[in-house]
Order: C-alpha cells, then sequence, then structure tokens
C-alpha cells in the first residue's frame, strides 16, 4: 500500500544542534516525496520534494535525498535556529497520476536558545 | 502567505448541524483539495476537484460533501455532526494536470460541542 512513516516526536534540542527526521515509506513504484512544515497556528507549507530516485531537495538549510535503496526521505539540517520550532510532515504522492497526497503523523521539533 | 483562502477560520457548533466550509484556490489553479487533521488520525485527504469535476475520494465520510463552483472556489459541506468530527479542514491547490506541488491554506478549525 502507500503510507508513510515518521520517527515519533517530540523532538527538542539547543540552537545550533544538527537535525535528522526519519522518514521511510513502502516501496509501490516510484512516489514523488514531499517534507512539508506546520508552524503554530497555520496551515502546512511545502518544504522540498524529490521526485525521483537520488534527487536531492533543499530550502531554508533542509536537505532530503531519496533512496530508493532504503525507501528512505529523512530531514537534515546542520544548524537549527529557534524559528525553525513547528511540526515537520513527510508526505508521498503514489507513482501514476493520483494526487492524494498521504502523509506521516509529523514530528514537532521545539528549539531551545 | 500560499494564495489559498479559507472561510471561516473558526467554526463551533452542536451536534447534528450542518456547517459549511469555504475555499478560495490560488489565482490560476484548477484543482482543490480538501484534507483532514485531528489527533487521532493524522493528515487524511478527503477528496479532489478539478475545474469543477470530482477527480479523487479518499477518507470521507457520506454525510460529507463537497463541489467546486464555475468560479473554482470550493465548499465542503459538513452534516449530522458528530463530537468526533471536530479537526482542522485543510483545503490545497494546485494547477493540477500532473503538477505535483499542493499549496494549503490557513485552514478552518471546526469544533463540535
Amino acid at each position: 500500500g502507500n503510507s508513510v512513516t515518521q520517527m515519533e516526536g517530540p523532538v527538542t534540542l539547543s540552537e545550533e544542534a544538527f537535525l535528522t527526521i526519519n522518514c521511510t515509506y513502502t516501496a509501490t513504484g516510484y512516489p514523488s516525496l514531499f517534507w512539508y512544515v506546520q508552524y503554530p497556528g497555520e496551515g502546512l507549507q511545502l518544504l522540498l520534494k524529490a521526485t525521483k530516485a537520488d534527487d536531492k531537495g533543499s530550502n531554508k538549510g533542509f536537505e532530503a535525498t531519496y533512496r530508493k535503496e532504503t525507501t528512505s526521505f529523512h530531514l537534515e539540517k546542520g544548524s537549527v535556529q529557534v524559528s525553525d520550532s513547528a511540526v515537520y510532515f513527510c508526505a508521498r504522492l503514489p507513482q501514476g497520476g493520483s494526487e492524494k497526497l498521504v502523509f506521516g503523523k509529523g514530528t514537532k521539533l521545539t528549539v531551545n536558545p | 502567505d500560499s494564495g489559498v483562502t479559507q472561510t471561516p477560520k473558526h467554526l463551533i457548533t452542536a451536534t447534528g448541524q450542518r456547517v459549511t466550509l469555504r475555499c478560495s484556490p490560488r489565482s490560476g489553479d484548477l484543482s482543490v483539495y480538501w484534507y483532514q487533521q485531528s489527533l487521532d488520525q493524522g493528515l487524511q485527504f478527503l477528496i479532489q476537484y478539478y475545474n469543477g469535476e470530482e477527480r479523487a475520494k479518499g477518507n470521507i465520510l457520506e454525510r460529507f460533501s463537497a463541489q467546486q463552483f464555475p468560479d473554482l472556489h470550493s465548499e465542503l459541506n459538513l452534516s449530522s455532526l458528530e463530537l468526533g468530527d471536530s479537526a482542522l479542514y485543510f483545503c490545497a491547490s494546485s494547477t493540477g494536470g500532473g503538477n505535483y506541488e499542493q499549496y494549503f491554506g490557513p485552514g478552518t478549525r471546526l469544533t463540535v460541542t
């Protein structure tokens, strides 16, 4: 089936720490993969995406690489800021034209000064 | 600001009632998607419209219905409301036609008492 599994949160880090949020997907074809971010009280914003194997999505210092061999799309940032505190969602679009985004459960990140 | 607008921002109503949530997509976008975000189910796709026609259905209850009007705005109708329908309802839009990026509105928070 089509599913996305994210690491359980919450995650609490100090400013300038390294961030990794794990995301794996079920290996049904070649889905497109996304990271969305939801800041407190707001809607979801697309953070980055990758549409084929070995693609690297990047934005605002965040990166994620589409790894077909491990069916993973882990989110990383080298040095987090307090303003990165939010909930992060990994999502997939199935291959074949479906536009139903399937989301992971979300990981809440809190960055302390 | 994603360019997608949703009204109202908050809605409080009683069990058994009916409500209508409204969404205006980004200028030029033909596809509208509705998602429900709740604590127990996470983010779930409900339904998609493309240029006025229903294109895809997800986990949408029979008590819920939607439509997209000629000016491309969309409405989600929720009837015979139950306590468990309390959630954040997001609308998203995209150009459609295979474009993978969905842009989300700020959401409508529905509270059923």
